[in-house]
């Protein structure tokens, strides 16, 4: 059974707007974290925000925030003032157990 | 700083030959993965080490093997390779284990084609 679901394969954004990309997760662990992966067209995943299942507060990192609803099971990236730079793919991820599960992920793509 | 370095970049092999992917990390993290991504999927884990001397398999450990050889090195085995392991292969490493907040770093990737 799928753990991570993201049901955007893409989307567009105007250039200084705001996206949202949806995560939803499964797991009956009490204690897990979630992680939201950046990878660019030139392959390489880039660490972007951590929401740990028993923190309080939503996590925030610069232009990234994570709207965290647990009782929902979601984890949704919100990008603030996107810019071109953004575009690529997005993974949403659970740690469980050993390693991270992955979901499909979600392609940016920015338009000037 | 280099973090985490896979080697090679590109590889392409015959049905059946074997491989070794390497993997180095200058970060001291006792935690070490591989894992596979196939086109328009998220990755998966192969195998797993905790610290030296100790691995465990992930979600598709089937056809490959895995050496921790020190700490900093983490290296994955394809023994006789198939078309179906035609992947982008991914080392990373982290701080702490099973229940650490601290996020995987991740290598450049290893781009596998088997004909």
């Amino acid at each position: 059974a799928q753990k991570i679901t993201q049901t955007q394969p893409g989307m567009f954004v105007q250039e200084k707007e705001a996206v949202t990309l949806d995560c939803t997760y499964d797991t009956s662990d009490p204690s897990y974290g979630l992680f939201w992966y950046k990878q660019p067209s030139s392959g390489e995943m880039i660490f972007l925000i951590y929401q740990g299942s028993y923190d309080q507060q939503n996590a925030t990192e610069g232009r990234y925030s994570l709207n965290f609803q647990k009782a929902r099971k979601s984890a949704n990236l919100v990008i603030s003032a996107s810019q071109l730079g953004d575009s690529a793919m997005y993974f949403c991820a659970m740690r469980e157990g050993r390693g991270l599960s992955f979901g499909a992920g979600t392609t940016v793509t920015v338009r000037a | 700083n280099a973090g985490v370095t896979q080697t090679p970049k590109f590889q392409v092999l015959k049905t059946g030959q074997s491989m070794t992917l390497q993997c180095a990390q200058d970060m001291n993290h006792n935690s070490m993965y591989w894992y596979r991504q196939d086109p328009g999927m998220g990755l998966r884990l192969i195998y797993y080490s905790a610290s030296e001397g100790t691995t465990d398999k992930g979600e598709v450990p089937n056809g490959y093997n895995v050496s921790r050889l020190n700490k900093r090195e983490f290296s994955l085995r394809l023994e006789s390779a198939a078309p179906s392991q035609t992947s982008v292969y991914f080392c990373a490493s982290s701080e702490g284990g099973r229940t650490s907040n601290q996020p995987q770093h991740f290598g450049d990737g290893t781009r596998l084609s088997i004909l």
